[in-house]
Formats: C-alpha cells, sequence, structure tokens
C-alpha cells in the first residue's frame, strides 16, 4: 500500500517570499506519478503540478517546481513570488502507472496563508 | 463549458433518509472516481468505475451504492444516512490510458458536494 506524508500542517509565507511544502511517500511501484493539488476556500481541487517519476528532470508550472527526490521518496512544492491567491490547502497526491482507475493517495494536506 | 458538474452542491438532511448525488463529466474520459473529505480536510477513494465497470471499491459500508448508467456519469446512492457520512463527497475523472502520459492520469475533480446529516 501507498503512503503519502506531508508533515507540516500549516505554513505562512509573506507576498512575494518563496515558501517550500514538503512531501515524502512509500511505494514498491517504480512507476508512478506525483501531483499537487490546491484548494481554495471555495473548495473547488486544483491540479498545480505533475511529475512522472521516470522523468529525472523537475516539473516545473511558473510560479510552481517541485525537487524530486526519487531515491528519497520525496516531492517538495516550491512557490515562488507568492500572491494573496495561492492561500490554500495544498495536497500531495501519488498514483501508480496501472493503467486503468488509477486512484489517488493524497497525503494530510498543509494550509498555507500567504500575508501581507 | 465546466467539466465535471456535481449536483447538488449542498445537501443537508436527517439521519435515517435515502439522498444521491449526481456527476457528469464532458471531457470524454473513461475513469470517474468519488472521494470523500472528511472534517479534517482528509480525502479518500471510495469508488471507481472505467467505462460503466466498478473497478475499485475501498471498504465503504453498503449502504453506499454508485451506478454508472454511462460512462459520463457516475451517481452516488447513499440509503439510511448517518451522522458519520457528514462531509464534502467530490467527484473526478481521468482517461487511465496504459502508455499514454502522465496528462491520462490527471483527475480532474468536481466542485464537491457538501453533505450534512442532522
Amino acid at each position: 500500500a501507498q503512503t503519502v506524508t506531508q508533515s507540516q500542517p500549516e505554513m505562512s509565507v509573506q507576498e512575494a517570499e518563496t515558501v517550500t511544502l514538503s512531501c515524502t511517500y512509500d511505494t514498491s511501484e517504480n512507476n508512478y506519478y506525483l501531483f499537487w493539488y490546491k484548494q481554495p476556500p471555495s473548495r473547488q481541487m486544483i491540479l498545480v503540478i505533475r511529475q512522472e517519476a521516470y522523468k529525472q528532470q523537475n516539473a516545473t508550472e511558473n510560479r510552481f517546481s517541485v525537487n524530486f527526490q526519487k531515491a528519497a521518496k520525496s516531492f517538495s512544492l516550491k512557490i515562488s513570488d507568492s500572491q494573496l491567491g495561492d492561500t490554500a490547502m495544498y495536497f500531495c497526491a501519488f498514483t501508480p502507472h496501472t493503467g486503468t482507475a488509477s486512484k489517488l493517495t493524497f497525503g494530510t494536506g498543509t494550509r498555507l496563508q500567504v500575508t501581507l | 463549458d465546466t467539466a465535471v458538474s456535481q449536483t447538488p452542491k449542498y445537501l443537508v438532511t436527517q439521519m435515517g433518509n435515502d439522498k444521491s448525488i449526481k456527476c457528469e463529466q464532458n471531457l470524454g474520459h473513461d475513469t470517474m472516481y468519488w472521494y470523500k473529505q472528511d472534517s479534517k480536510k482528509f480525502l479518500k477513494i471510495m469508488f471507481s468505475y472505467n467505462n460503466k465497470e466498478l473497478i475499485i471499491n475501498e471498504t465503504v459500508p453498503n449502504r453506499f451504492s454508485p451506478k454508472s448508467p454511462d460512462k459520463a456519469h457516475l451517481n452516488l446512492h447513499i440509503n439510511s444516512l448517518e451522522l458519520g457520512d457528514s462531509a464534502v463527497y467530490f467527484c473526478a475523472s481521468s482517461q487511465d490510458r496504459v502508455g499514454l502520459a502522465v496528462s491520462s492520469y490527471e483527475q480532474y475533480f468536481g466542485p464537491g458536494t457538501r453533505l450534512t446529516v442532522t
């Protein structure tokens, strides 16, 4: 069974600063995908960034980037130039590369507050 | 042009009642899911259907019965509602085809249905 751990229940960052959210996971799978989802107060789940385990290059999406360390089973999210709209719960998620109905296993989330 | 829609968004009902939540996706995806988010914000898979066939059933009480009339719809019916069923229920969909890029494994979520059982 896969597990995903987010050790930071809450974090705070000032606007325009950089913050890193940590995520570790445990799996015996070799092929899998990792995701970060954002859930603002509106409760909509929004995909922020994705990473394929077989790709060594870290994924980047505008101000969002990841530090993927496969051997350490670590998948942290870096948010640069933080904006007030980044205030949300952030969930790290894992899915194996099975091809059919790949369920997401989520971490417990990190509540990020961006302040002025 | 909503991708994944759910109705209703809010549902307040009494213990013992039966209720349904509907989900529809217009993305042409093959796979649909139901997740439950509890009061501590923890998200857990409940069910998954692929082309109308039940693929995942994660030890959910028999009072919960998903139904997929076609691959664009996945409804959730709950019998004899209990206080502990109060949660936000999310529907999601994905392509899930072997050999395709990571984008085929991305799950797109509906807006969620907040169920309150009193």
